[in-house]
Order: C-alpha cells, then structure tokens, then sequence
C-alpha cells in the first residue's frame, strides 16, 4: 500500500550538530510539507515543496533547510541545532498539481520526536 | 497570509452530548477547509472537509458548516463517545489551495 514514512521515529542530539529527519512518500504526490508541533502552537508550517527542485520558506524556517531532488523524498536538515529545535516534527503530502483550483487532502507521516540537549 | 483563530482549546463533555469547536479564518479568497483529529502519540488524520461552494457536509456523527460571509467554519460532533477524545484542529488553504494554515487546536474530553 502506499503510504508517507519517516525515519528515525525519535532522535537524540546535541546542541550545534547538524540533523537530516527523512520523509519519503510512494503515493507520487506532488506536494510535500514539513511541520513542528509544540505544545501551545498546533502545527507550524517550516518548509515546503510543490515539485521537484522547488522549495519554499514556511512560518518557521530559520536554521532548517529542505532539498527536493525527487518526488518520493523531501529530507528535513538543521544545520546547527538548537534546544529550541526540540519538538515533534511531522512530514505531509497532497496531489494537488500547483496553482490548484481547490485545495486537497494532506496526509501526514507518523512523526519523529526531536530532542536538542 | 492566512490567519487561522480555533475555539475553545479545551472541552470537556459528557458522553452522549454534542460538542461544537469554532474556527474563524482571515483570507477570503481561502476555499478549502480540513479537519484533523489528533490521538495522544498519533499523526493527525483527516475526519472531514468541506469547500467554498458547500454550506454543510455530514458524515455520520460529525458534521462541518461554513460561513463564508463571515469567515468562519464549525465541527460539531452529535452523540460523543470516549474515543472520540483527541486534539482537533480545523485548516485553511491559501490562494493556491496547497499550503494549509492549522488552528492553535482543541482538546476534547469525553466523560463516560
């Protein structure tokens, strides 16, 4: 069946490393997005990809980076991490073909926990 | 950008009683509006949606209406079960209809 993972599930780091969470999806869905979840702030848009080589800022996006090199992948990287980067990030996709004339079902991943120490 | 307003943040009903979370949403041009339940360790997945051109859609126990004029959408869930406890968070779509703004969320308790 197809479906959208993440790996890993949970993460430890130290402050100042650098980090790649993953997120691969085999629905061949053209949108990917990234999103933390904190506690007091729902989901919050980081980054996001509406093709491939086509990424863009979201809310939050200060010390993260995505690259998009294929449909399936959008690889979440902190350069540096900071304690504040500690949180729950959750991966998503859609079909909907950019500019859509109406917006479409995203389908979340099943999260990786973040710990900055 | 698209700004998205949800009431209350908690609520807490007896099973068997409707329950009713608010959202209130800021661009007009918006047409696309999702609902998401979230258990405690889970992905947030969809339990219904409803589009600009539609004021109500039913499924089952739950339903969802939209008031375009003002800006405002509501999830209203009729005979409550414990399992029906979770975090809800309504959504909006920006011009393209892709990028989905959440709302701050909402705790529902069930009470047996």
């Amino acid at each position: 069946d197809a479906e959208i993972t993440q790996s890993p599930r949970h993460k430890i780091t130290e402050t100042g490393r650098q980090v790649t969470l993953a997120c691969h999806q085999t629905w061949n869905h053209n949108n990917m997005f990234w999103y933390r979840q904190d506690l007091g702030h729902g989901l919050r848009l980081i980054h996001y990809s509406y093709g491939v080589q086509d990424t863009n800022k979201g809310e939050v996006s200060d010390g993260y980076s995505v690259s998009r090199s294929n449909t399936e992948d959008l690889p979440l990287t902190l350069e540096s991490a900071a304690s504040s980067q500690t949180s729950v990030y959750f991966c998503a996709s859609s079909d909907n073909p950019f500019p859509g004339p109406v917006g479409d079902t995203q389908y979340f991943g099943p999260g990786t926990r973040l710990t900055v120490l | 950008g698209e700004n998205v307003e949800q009431h209350p943040s908690t609520l807490s009903v007896q099973e068997g009683d409707s329950a009713v979370i608010k959202c209130t949403y800021s661009d007009s041009a918006s047409n696309y509006f999702p609902w998401y339940k979230q258990e405690l360790g889970k992905r947030p997945q969809l339990i219904i949606d409803i589009r600009s051109n539609v004021g109500e859609k039913k499924d089952q126990r739950i339903a969802v209406t939209l008031n375009k004029t003002a800006k405002h959408f509501s999830l209203h869930i009729t005979e409550t079960q414990p399992e029906d406890s979770a975090v809800y968070f309504c959504a909006a779509t920006e011009w393209t209809g892709n990028m989905l703004t959440f709302g701050g969320g909402t705790r529902l308790m069930v009470k047996p």
